[in-house]
């Protein structure tokens, strides 16, 4: 399954929302996760059955679709949530990201 | 929750091969499926392989069957990840992560990755 991510760069001002968006080449259900990736370091994930927040993950982060279309929303960027983020469907084998979107400070 | 250990970066010649190892801290792999996903030098993410240490079954992505290994050690608690007939291609930053599930899943936790460097 080909996951497409857009947009591929994002600006958004500190406080702003921002919407995230992967789209997939089939269905595949809700098995899909989304991580954050900081430069030099591992992704970290954030969001996983496509809308359950992972341990520790601020509530300023959801997730929402299914099927082929999903959706992260950051409510109020803060400084520490510009980053790139990835897209994960689990729903297929074998797993596949999308290629991410780089939110940037506007 | 298991935290994962990688070993140190690598610099390879082309042709040559470079194994990897990824070690549990704070547990085994004896209830997990353990997942390699390399990122090359700005690009995304690429999911290579996976093993069920308990069981030592390995599947690959097509992309890589017949250059890739990955094994477990018998006390699992370390996962390897053996790269053959290296190019210039593979230069990349190598993770070692839990998948959730058996057969499929998200990732979680990751190492906190391993470059190789592949160069003449």
């Amino acid at each position: 399954i080909v996951m497409t991510q857009s947009p591929a760069t994002l600006s958004v001002s500190p406080g702003e929302r921002a919407t995230l968006s992967c789209r997939a080449s089939q269905s595949v259900s809700n098995n899909l996760a989304w991580y954050q990736q900081k430069v030099g370091q591992a992704p970290r994930l954030l969001i996983y059955g496509a809308s359950t927040r992972a341990t520790g993950i601020p509530a300023r982060f959801s997730g929402s679709g299914s099927g082929t279309e999903v959706t992260l929303t950051i409510s109020s960027l803060q400084s520490e949530d510009f980053a790139v983020y990835y897209c994960q469907q689990y729903n297929n084998w074998p797993p596949t990201f999308g290629q991410g979107t780089k939110v940037e400070i506007k | 929750q298991v935290q994962l250990v990688q070993s140190g970066a690598e610099v390879k010649k082309p042709g040559s091969s470079v194994k990897v190892s990824c070690k549990a801290s704070g547990g085994t792999f004896s209830n997990n499926t353990v997942s390699w996903v390399r990122q090359a030098p700005g690009q995304g993410l690429e999911w290579m392989g996976r093993i069920i240490p308990l069981l030592g079954l390995g599947n690959y992505a097509q992309k890589f069957q017949g250059r890739v290994t990955i094994t477990a050690d018998k006390s699992l608690s370390a996962v390897y990840m053996d790269l053959s007939g290296l190019r210039s291609e593979d230069t990349a930053v190598y993770y070692c992560t839990v998948m959730s599930m058996v057969v499929t899943g998200w990732f979680d936790p990751w190492g906190q990755g391993t470059l190789v460097t592949v160069s003449s």
